[in-house]
């Protein structure tokens, strides 16, 4: 099966600096990612739609301005956190969408990131 | 806007036992997908099973088999001779169609215990 990966997995970083994080789709072209935010214990929310070459969607109360998304290629997004708080450690996950000529399966098929774990101090 | 309700949220069977999740979601829309995914302790999404909503035959994965209620609104996950390894959160989740948001439930936790 198709599959995603992030980078890095797990991230410390002082408060008021900025952290990027890397989705990347290895044997497909994804067209649309997502981005998703985990607390302990809790759902995965959605926090972002970015489709390849355009804006990033934002979900309602997600600052754009915090949180950077960039899809610059049909193999790439990234997420940055800017100027993280202690209050933006969480599990970020990526979710990635095969375009229909771009391969990776049917187009119902979701393949998710494993994920990357960040801590702000 | 659709939304999945998860009621249940931990549970807790033997080895070996039969456990069942239940699922209800609410939509308007007549064609959809639907699915159940398995985060363990990696936190690595795994999706166990996938249902398309025209189809009236219930999905099945080894031991892992759901209960697709279309007129309830239901989409309950049954897991048969539970190993330890299934021990894991359980997430519902609705797909309307393609590059649509997919819409989880909050989540079951399950424990197999030995």
């Amino acid at each position: 099966g198709a599959v995603v990966s992030q980078h890095p997995s797990w991230v410390i970083c002082k408060s008021g600096t900025s952290v990027k994080i890397e989705c990347r789709s290895l044997d497909f072209q994804a067209t649309t990612m997502f981005w998703y935010r985990q607390f302990p214990k809790q759902s995965l929310m959605l926090m972002a739609t970015s489709n390849e070459g355009s804006k990033a969607t934002y979900e309602q109360g997600v600052e754009k301005d915090k949180f950077l998304i960039n899809h610059a290629s049909l193999t790439l997004s990234t997420l940055t956190v800017t100027s993280a708080h202690p209050e933006d450690s969480s599990f970020y996950i990526c979710r990635a969408m095969p375009g229909l000529a771009g391969g990776g399966g049917s187009y119902n098929e979701q393949f998710f990131g494993p994920g990357t774990r960040l801590t702000v101090l | 806007a659709q939304t999945v309700t998860q009621s249940q949220p931990e549970m807790s069977v033997q080895e070996a036992e039969t456990v069942t999740l239940s699922c209800t979601y609410d939509t308007s829309e007549s064609n959809y997908y639907l699915f159940w995914y398995k985060q363990p302790p990696s936190r690595q999404m795994i999706l166990v099973i996938r249902q398309e909503a025209y189809k009236q035959q219930n999905a099945t994965e080894n031991r892992f088999s759901v209960n697709f209620q279309k007129a309830a609104k239901s989409f309950s996950l049954k897991i048969s001779d539970s190993q330890l390894g299934d021990t894991a959160m359980y997430f519902c989740a609705f797909y309307p169609r393609r590059g649509q948001k997919l819409v989880f439930g909050q989540g079951t936790r399950l424990t197999i215990n030995p």
